[in-house]
């Protein structure tokens, strides 16, 4: 099974800041590599697939870069909804997530 | 636009059976591939099986193999999972979610829509 470690484990941040979240994976992965987002009581929402592709409706300000095993999520620009729990999860060899980032406002 | 309604949650001793429900509705169902999705209390994301537009192929995750069941109806837009042999550790709330894939007969293992979930709990 390829793990995801997603660090930090916690982001205290302030809207209008810049957030950097990361994923390393246990062995590579390719491109093969997606990032969710999921606020409390609510269902994850596909932001990024294939390391790098905003799905349909994501806003510019989110973009995905990396390959191999390190991958990073930015966040241009803190808007107030953004501030929710970010989850990678690869599809390389049967799909597994990290254990999630809490990004809240500082 | 992509709507997923589940149902059939609710509380279950241990070795007890329960089967979820997903209604599916504002795509074309028949041709997409499905996935279930689990999240234990508290706890991260696993995935938990997948199916084949036409059930051609299906396949499940460690945890529950052998012990759960997934299947579909297209001609109620629906998509079921048959959990039996439950065990405490299959507490969670279970997402059903469409694959991403457009490219009829491909599925890419990455979730593009996703249900509201429903909570299974197994417990004496």
């Amino acid at each position: 099974e390829i793990v995801l470690t997603q660090s930090p484990v916690t982001l205290s941040l302030s809207p209008g800041e810049r957030a950097t979240l990361s994923c390393r994976a246990s062995q590579s992965v390719l491109s093969s590599l997606a990032w969710y987002q999921q606020k409390p009581g609510q269902a994850p929402r596909l932001l990024i697939y294939d390391a790098s592709n905003r799905a349909t409706g994501v806003p510019a300000r989110f973009s995905g870069s990396g390959s191999g095993t390190d991958f990073t999520l930015i966040i241009s620009s803190l808007e107030p909804e953004d501030f929710a729990v970010y989850y990678c999860q690869q599809r390389f060899n049967w799909p597994t997530f990290g254990q999630g980032t809490r990004l809240e406002i500082k | 636009q992509v709507q997923l309604v589940e149902s059939g949650g609710g509380v279950v001793q241990p070795g007890g059976s329960l089967r979820l429900s997903c209604a599916a509705s504002g795509f074309s169902f028949s041709s997409f591939g499905m996935h279930w999705v689990r999240q234990a209390p508290g706890k991260g994301l696993e995935w938990v099986a997948v199916i084949w537009y036409d059930e051609s192929n299906k396949y499940y995750g460690n945890s529950v193999k052998g012990r759960f069941t997934i299947s579909r109806d297209n001609s109620r837009n629906t998509l079921f999972l048959q959990m039996d042999s439950l065990r405490a550790e299959d507490t969670a709330v279970y997402y059903c979610a469409k694959e991403h894939s457009q490219i009829l007969g491909r599925v890419t293992y990455y979730f593009d829509s996703w249900g509201q979930g429903t909570l299974v709990t197994v417990s004496s």
